[in-house]
């Protein structure tokens, strides 16, 4: 079974653009969160979608975005970026409906912003 | 929401010591209390867990405890080894009707050979 995939894995962007990052899921996961990985900070979670509904976010402002697919392929963007914004991006997926289960992360996207 | 804070958020040991990590949480109705370890450069895994119907668990050289009453829950590792070395993340369960765990900022252990 493949695991969680992350595309792309590392990106450079300047202050002002804004990024698409990209997770696929387990198959057969229809959950999936992303968070925000710095330095310190431990994972800040920003949101979750379980077939194609937002059903948690986190206290991030409203340039943060995401969505999810039919196919639970789920997408975050973030709009004029910050220096601040640069991190590890994390998603996870997890087959559980329920609030407990494991949580299968992605390796990550790595965002620099310039 | 729920609170977690997870102490140390550094740790030093020399290799065949022991290491604890204990993490604390404010609220919760659920049962389900999991670690994370995750190495340098790579993602977080899961590595063990515990519910609520039970005060420890043990996996060969890691344990988990909990104290539902202290509302606190701590990570054990023995014989520790330098391959232990990584950041390892607590998370308490979701509250308000969240489906999402809250993780604590987790620590840093180090394992000198």
């Amino acid at each position: 079974k493949a695991g969680v995939t992350q595309t792309p894995r590392y990106l450079i962007k300047t202050r002002g653009q804004q990024v698409t990052l990209s997770c696929s899921p387990i198959s057969g996961h229809r959950s999936v969160s992303w968070y925000q990985q710095t330095p310190g900070q431990g994972l800040q979670f920003l949101f979750e979608y379980f077939s194609e509904t937002q059903r948690n976010k986190g206290n991030f402002p409203g340039r943060f975005s995401g969505r999810q697919f039919s196919n639970s392929r789920s997408e975050m963007n973030v709009s004029t970026l910050e220096l601040g914004d640069s991190a590890l991006y994390l998603c996870a997926s997890s087959g559980r409906t329920g609030t407990t289960g494991e949580l299968f992360f992605g390796e990550g996207s790595r965002l620099t912003v310039l | 929401g729920e609170n977690v804070e997870q102490h140390p958020s550094t740790l030093s040991v020399q290799e065949g010591d022991s290491a604890v990590i204990k993490c604390t949480y404010s609220d919760s109705a659920s049962n389900y209390f999991p670690w994370y370890k995750q190495e340098l450069g790579k993602r977080p895994q899961l590595i063990i867990d515990i519910r609520s119907n039970v005060g420890e668990k043990k996996d060969q050289r890691i344990a988990v405890t909990l104290n539902k009453t202290a509302k606190h829950f701590s990570l054990h590792i023995t014989e520790t080894q330098p391959e232990d070395s990584a950041v390892y993340f607590c998370a308490a369960p979701p509250s308000g009707g969240s489906y999402i765990p809250t993780f604590g900022r987790g620590t840093s252990l180090i394992v000198h050979p």
